[in-house]
């Protein structure tokens, strides 16, 4: 089972860009474009906000964008509002034989 | 548009069985266009997936639960379970069923989440 690797805390003040990595290996990252983001408030589900690497589900503002490098996922935040204040998770598919796991959250603080 | 909803016990006793619902609305399972999931979440493991359904009842287990767990799906009723046996401590959780369109690829939506505490 692979591990993906986040920052622990990511900050920022509204309006300003902010970008989370999300580290993995050419198993999971790097083998596919099956990247995806999860924002979860505290006491909510989490909720997806990136698909693909780069796609946005219906609904999602286009503030939020997607992409990947290598065995490195990101997910920019631009101009940051407070209801960004939240934890984000990665997930990457790994291959039909294998199970990925997610990644370990980021905390967003709004300053 | 859909929604999924947990249910079942929030307390089980160790060595006894864990034993959820998830309740499909919005969306017909017999359809045949998702997969259904159980993922769980504790503060010590994160995020853990635990199991994947089809509406055929194909099922595929992430291989740390695979002996204690079991999936199923009632299209009657809109609806998949999960059980899990000898639980610990350690099986304490908040567990989401969720919906994806392709397995282990993305996962939307969640439900809500239903905390289950394992303790004597």
């Amino acid at each position: 089972q692979s591990v993906l690797t986040q920052p622990a805390s990511v900050s920022g003040s509204p309006g300003q860009s902010i970008t989370i990595s999300c580290t993995g290996t050419s198993s999971d990252i790097g083998g596919y474009n099956y990247v995806s983001w999860y924002q979860q408030h505290p006491g909510s589900a989490p909720k997806l906000v990136i698909f693909d690497v780069t796609s946005r589900p219906s609904g999602i503002s286009d503030r939020f964008s997607g992409s990947k490098s290598d065995n490195t996922a990101s997910l920019t935040i631009s101009w940051l509002q407070a209801d960004d204040e939240a934890e984000y998770f990665c997930y990457s598919y790994a291959g039909s034989h294998s199970i990925s796991a997610f990644g370990t959250g980021t905390r967003v603080t709004v300053l | 548009q859909v929604q999924l909803q947990e249910s079942g016990p929030g307390l089980v006793k160790p060595s006894q069985t864990l034993s959820l619902t998830c309740t499909v609305s919005g969306d017909s399972m017999s359809r045949g266009d998702y997969y259904w999931s159980w993922i769980r979440q504790s503060p010590g493991k994160g995020l853990e997936w635990i199991a994947y359904i089809y509406y055929s009842g194909a099922t595929y287990y992430n291989p740390s639960l695979r002996s204690r767990s079991f999936i199923s799906v009632d299209t009657a009723q809109n609806q998949f379970s999960l059980k899990v046996n000898s639980v610990t401590v350690a099986d304490t959780a908040v567990y989401y069923c969720v919906r994806g369109a392709v397995p282990l690829v993305w996962f939307d939506p969640w439900g809500q989440g239903t905390l289950v505490t394992v303790s004597s």
